[in-house]
């Protein structure tokens, strides 16, 4: 089945540990973006990709960093330098820059 | 004034309804428009996708679309208790731009 699989679902790291959060499609499309959600806030982006190799920053994308070396992977790395991660992180995806993007089902991530 | 806003709710309506879900915005360039639901600790689920402004019919679900008003509307007809979710609206330029998401309202149907 062609989608979006976002691993792992929940994830708990220490405070000052770098994370990272693997996103991979296989519906062939050229954007990925990664969101963070947090309660009232609605989804802000903090990086996106038109295409391999790469990337733009988002509206928050301090504390974060990414890498897309193939189509298929986006993988996000949460840093120590993120002053609050913990959130619910998603990716998502779409064929062309305008078109609709679909997402995958999340990583709860807790900093504890 | 925020770029999209959307009222959290909840909205709380009875098994059969019609419900009524809305955004307004403040960007005038926005041409592409989607309705995206989420249930609980999952990802968003694209319901609803158009271009420009009009209507837009699947099945229970009607995506309205009023450039003049910078308003767009998701009709639910007959909900259900498997419609309870968070409903989120989100646009975007033509050409390449990236998303913008209202914050989402919840809907709640009770049987």
């Amino acid at each position: 089945d062609g989608g979006i699989t976002q691993s792992p679902k929940y994830l708990f790291r220490k405070e000052g540990q770098n994370v990272t959060l693997s996103c991979e499609q296989n519906l062939n499309h050229d954007a990925m973006y990664w969101y963070r959600q947090d309660p009232g806030q609605g989804l802000r982006l903090i990086y996106y990709s038109q295409i391999v190799n790469d990337f733009q920053k988002g509206d928050i994308a301090e504390g974060y960093s990414v890498s897309r070396e193939k189509k298929e992977s986006f993988p996000l790395t949460v840093t120590s330098a993120q002053k609050n991660p913990t959130a619910f992180y998603l990716c998502a995806s779409s064929f062309r820059e305008h078109t609709e993007a679909f997402f995958g089902q999340g990583t709860r991530l807790t900093v504890v | 004034q925020k770029e999209v806003e959307q009222d959290p709710g909840p909205l709380s309506v009875p098994e059969g309804a019609i419900v009524s879900l809305n955004c307004t915005y403040s960007n005038s360039a926005f041409q592409y428009f989607m309705w995206y639901r989420q249930y609980s600790r999952k990802g968003p689920e694209l319901l609803m996708y158009t271009y420009s402004s009009g209507n837009k019919e699947d099945g229970r679900f009607t995506a309205q679309v009023d450039k003049s008003s910078k308003y767009i509307s998701l009709f639910i007809r007959d909900s259900q208790p498997s419609d309870s979710a968070t409903y989120l609206c989100a646009m975007r330029n033509s050409g390449y731009s990236t998303l913008t998401f209202g914050k989402g309202t919840m809907l709640l149907v009770s049987p």
